[in-house]
Parts: structure tokens; sequence; C-alpha cells
């Protein structure tokens, strides 16, 4: 079975500087994709980003970019920049390519600091 | 509007009756999902359903039902509530083609409060 582990619970940036958050994960699947959610007080399941296992390319999107490094099962993410409104909690989560479902991390609650 | 709408928001119930919980989608999307958030836990996977013919439990189905009415929406029960199903429940679907398969797009969540 496929487990997500995100080992951080909380953690705070001072705005505008960079913060990294992770993630590992564990699968004996191929063909996958790995994504991290946000949510923010709203509650709301926001995509910030995602990659396919396939790919060796790291995924970016404007200020938010990861780390793949596919044989050590490791996805972390690193905002740039970070801004009062990024605030909330990340999910990191597993896709299986197989059955769709999604596995997902325990969260990490950020707080970003002015 | 939204593409993924839930009704209702929040509900408080009491334990031992019969709620359900709604889940609509205007994304043309053929998969739909259930999840549920507890402090701590993350989601977890209740039901999920790839069409409306093909139903599926997730790994804490226990005390739950499904019903898949049509494409576009998708129905959660709680055939007796009881108190430790007090959560926040939240309704995704996805794609199984395109630049964005199985990426998952969730509704607003419903805030489930069971005395």
């Amino acid at each position: 079975a496929q487990t997500v582990t995100q080992s951080q619970p909380e953690m705070s940036v001072q705005e505008a500087e960079t913060v990294t958050l992770s993630c590992t994960y564990d699968t004996s699947e191929s063909n996958y994709y790995l994504f991290w959610y946000k949510q923010p007080p709203s509650r709301q399941m926001i995509l910030v980003i995602r990659q396919e296992a396939y790919k060796q390319q790291n995924a970016t999107e404007n200020r938010f970019s990861v780390n793949f490094q596919k044989a050590a099962k490791s996805f972390s993410l690193k905002i740039s920049d970070s801004q009062l409104g990024d605030t909330a909690m990340y999910f990191c989560a597993f896709g299986s390519g197989n059955t769709g479902k999604l596995i997902f991390g325990q969260g990490t609650t950020l707080q970003v600091k002015p | 509007d939204a593409d993924v709408t839930q009704t209702p928001r929040n509900r408080i119930t009491k334990t031992g009756k019969r709620i359900m919980l709604e889940c609509s989608q205007t994304k043309g999307h053929d998969r739909m999902y259930w999840y549920r958030q507890d402090p701590g836990l993350g989601l977890r996977l209740i039901y999920y359903s790839f069409d409306v013919k093909d139903i599926n439990k997730g790994e804490i189905s226990d005390g739950y039902s499904v019903s898949r009415q049509a494409q576009a929406k998708f129905s959660l029960s709680l055939e007796s509530a009881i108190p430790n199903q007090t959560a926040l429940y939240f309704c995704a679907t996805s794609d199984r083609q395109g630049a964005r398969q199985e990426t998952q797009y969730f509704g607003p969540g419903t805030r489930l409060l069971v005395l």
C-alpha cells in the first residue's frame, strides 16, 4: 500500500523569504502522479502543483516549484518570495495512475509572518 | 459558478439520524470521490466512482453509503450518524484523459457535527 509522510506539522517563514516543505512517499507502482494542495482558512482545497512520475524535469508554477527525487521517493515543495496569502495548510498527495486514487499526507501548516 | 458544489456547507445533526451530503459537478468528469478530513490525519478516501455503474469502497467506508445518480451527481449518506463521524467532508472529481488526467478538483467541503 502507498503511504505519504509529511514530517513537519508546522512551519513559519518571513514574508519574501523562501521555505521548503518536505514530503516522502512509498510505493511499488511505476505509473503515478504527485501533487501539492493548499488549504487556506476558507478550507477550500486548491491545487498548487502537479508532477508526473515519468518526467525527470521538476514542475514549476510561478513562485512554487518542486524537488522530485524519484529514487529517494521524495517530493518537496519550495515557495519563493513568500506572501501573506501563502498562509495555509499544505498537503502532499500521491495519485495512482492505475486506480486514480489519492493518498494524502498529514499536512503541514505554514504561517507567513509580516 | 463553481465547478464542484456541495450541499449543505454546514450541518449539525444528532446521533442516530440519517443524513445525506450531496455533490454536483459541471466539469464533465467521469470520476468522483468522497473524502473526510480529520485533524492530523489528512484526507481519507471513503468511496469513489469511475462512472454511474462503478462504485468502490475506499479505506474508511464503514458507516457510509453512496449513490451515483448521474454522471454529475454523487451523494454520500450516513445511515445512522455517530459522533466520531464529525469531520470535514470533501467531494472531488477527476478525468481519466487529457493534460490534467488524474488531477482531482475539490468542492468547498461540508462541515458536519454529530451531537
